[in-house]
């Protein structure tokens, strides 16, 4: 039963435009959610993150939109770079799960000159 | 300076055999975890250890069995190893159960083939 859903499997743009990224959920309980960069042998690395309480945070290129009423939630990567090409995963966790995250199947980005 | 290390990197071997992966933490976390990364690239929790205290515990086969020593550290002791046990197996920390801070530091990855 998967309850974090990212139904893109890639996206390509062109670098110095944005990127959106999306994610699904389907259990109300979660209240925190997060976005993970992973590059290749490499571990997933935290990007961002957003609490249920807040529709929108902003860190630098990256801001995550959050929209409770549709289980939804989008990553806008402002302006792309050549080195945003990655493996993005979407993480969402309920306040009573022990800090168990559940992540999307994730969404390949690759960013072209 | 790594913050969470796992070891091997790389590991083969054939059925039947009985290995362990180890993970290391340098950030002072006081919960460790270990996820699964399959072939259709789904990360799944396996379990989780908080202060040495096991507190996720997923539906895994008994055939895995974690331990931890310390905080510090969280190794993954699998049996009689079969061919669906192949998958990356990723080690996170983070710094607390508390619900204040949800990031989870993850290690490289130790790729597990299994023949």
């Amino acid at each position: 039963d998967q309850q974090v859903k990212q139904n893109s499997p890639s996206l390509s743009v062109q670098e110095g435009r944005i990127s959106i990224l999306n994610c699904d959920y389907t259990n109300s309980m979660f209240d925190y959610f997060l976005w993970y960069k992973k590059y290749p042998a490499e571990g997933p690395t935290f990007l961002i993150s957003i609490s249920s309480i807040k529709d929108k945070n902003e860190d630098g290129r990256f801001t995550v939109f959050l929209n409770k009423s549709a289980k939804h939630l989008s990553l806008h990567i402002v302006p792309s770079q050549p080195g945003d090409s990655a493996v993005y995963f979407c993480a969402a966790s309920a306040g009573d799960s022990w800090g168990k995250l559940q992540f999307g199947a994730g969404t390949q980005v690759v960013v072209t000159p | 300076d790594t913050a969470v290390s796992q070891t091997p990197k790389y590991l083969v071997t054939q059925m039947g055999n009985d290995k362990s992966i180890k993970c290391e933490q340098n950030l002072g976390h006081d919960t460790m975890y270990w996820y699964k990364q399959d072939s259709k690239k789904f990360l799944k929790i396996m379990f989780s250890y908080n202060n040495k205290e096991l507190i996720i515990n997923e539906t895994v086969p008994n055939r895995f069995s974690p331990k931890s020593p310390d905080k510090a550290h969280l190794n993954l002791h699998i049996n009689s190893l079969e061919l669906g046990d192949s998958a990356v197996y990723f080690c996170a920390s983070s710094q607390d159960l508390s619900g204040v801070s949800y990031e989870q530091y993850f290690g490289p990855g130790t790729r597990l083939t299994v023949t």
